[in-house]
């Protein structure tokens, strides 16, 4: 079965500059939610879209953005790189429809480890 | 916002034995509960989950129990072996569809041979 895409796996940055991160979520899932996780830390929702609309947003700094496009991608732009920007970052899908509805099963991507150096 | 807890920290067990792994959540709205394990660097993979319905849950070695009145739920691990090292996360979420996982802290579980 299809599972969620992210691109790139492995991403490093000098300070300041920028990335962009991209999620293919699981076809027909229509909630794309965006996830930090630092070094031992436990993953810290930043942001989601469902139906390519702003659904919540979470601790998000204001240096990033993202947004969630047609075919239902989405991608996480991050400016002004800092040290602490290093982390893991997952993207999750899920479908508000049918069973998943009552469940809100999250399927989470492989990654995008980030290199802030 | 939700705020869940999570306890131990760090645990090991023999292998046969069993793993218990506590939580405890703020936010009286909350009905779906999953558990997730993460190894070194992967994704968190769902293993097993609950909902507000229900007062436990099994799946062969791992069963999830939920006191919704104490706003506490645990995951209990049975005849562990090796393969279950791994850090696990609890999580709250309002299950409407769409809406956030707020997680636990982690507990890194060491099954020890």
């Amino acid at each position: 079965a299809a599972g969620v895409i992210q691109s790139p796996r492995h991403l490093i940055k000098e300070k300041r500059e920028t990335a962009t991160l991209k999620c293919y979520p699981i076809p027909r899932h229509d909630t794309v939610y965006w996830y930090q996780q630092g070094p031992g830390q436990d993953p810290q929702f930043l942001i989601s879209f469902y139906e390519k609309m702003q659904s919540d947003k979470g601790s998000i700094p204001d240096r990033f953005s993202a947004q969630q496009f047609s075919d239902y991608h989405s991608e996480l732009n991050m400016s002004s790189l800092e040290l602490g920007d290093s982390a893991l970052y997952f993207c999750a899908s899920s479908s508000t429809v049918g069973l998943s509805r009552m469940h809100n099963e999250q399927f989470f991507g492989p990654g995008t480890r980030l290199t802030v150096l | 916002g939700e705020n869940v807890e999570q306890h131990p920290s760090t645990l090991s067990v023999q292998e046969g034995d069993s793993a218990v792994i506590k939580c405890t959540y703020s936010d009286s709205a909350s009905n779906y509960f999953p558990w997730y394990k993460q190894e070194l660097g992967k994704r968190p993979q769902l293993i097993i989950d609950i909902r507000s319905n229900v007062g436990e849950k099994k799946d062969q070695r791992i069963a999830v129990t939920l006191n919704k009145t104490a706003k506490h739920f645990s995951l209990h691990i049975t005849e562990t072996q090796p393969e279950d090292s791994a850090v696990y996360f609890c999580a709250a979420s309002i299950a409407r569809g769409n809406e956030k996982l707020t997680f636990g802290t982690g507990t890194r579980l060491t099954i020890i041979p």
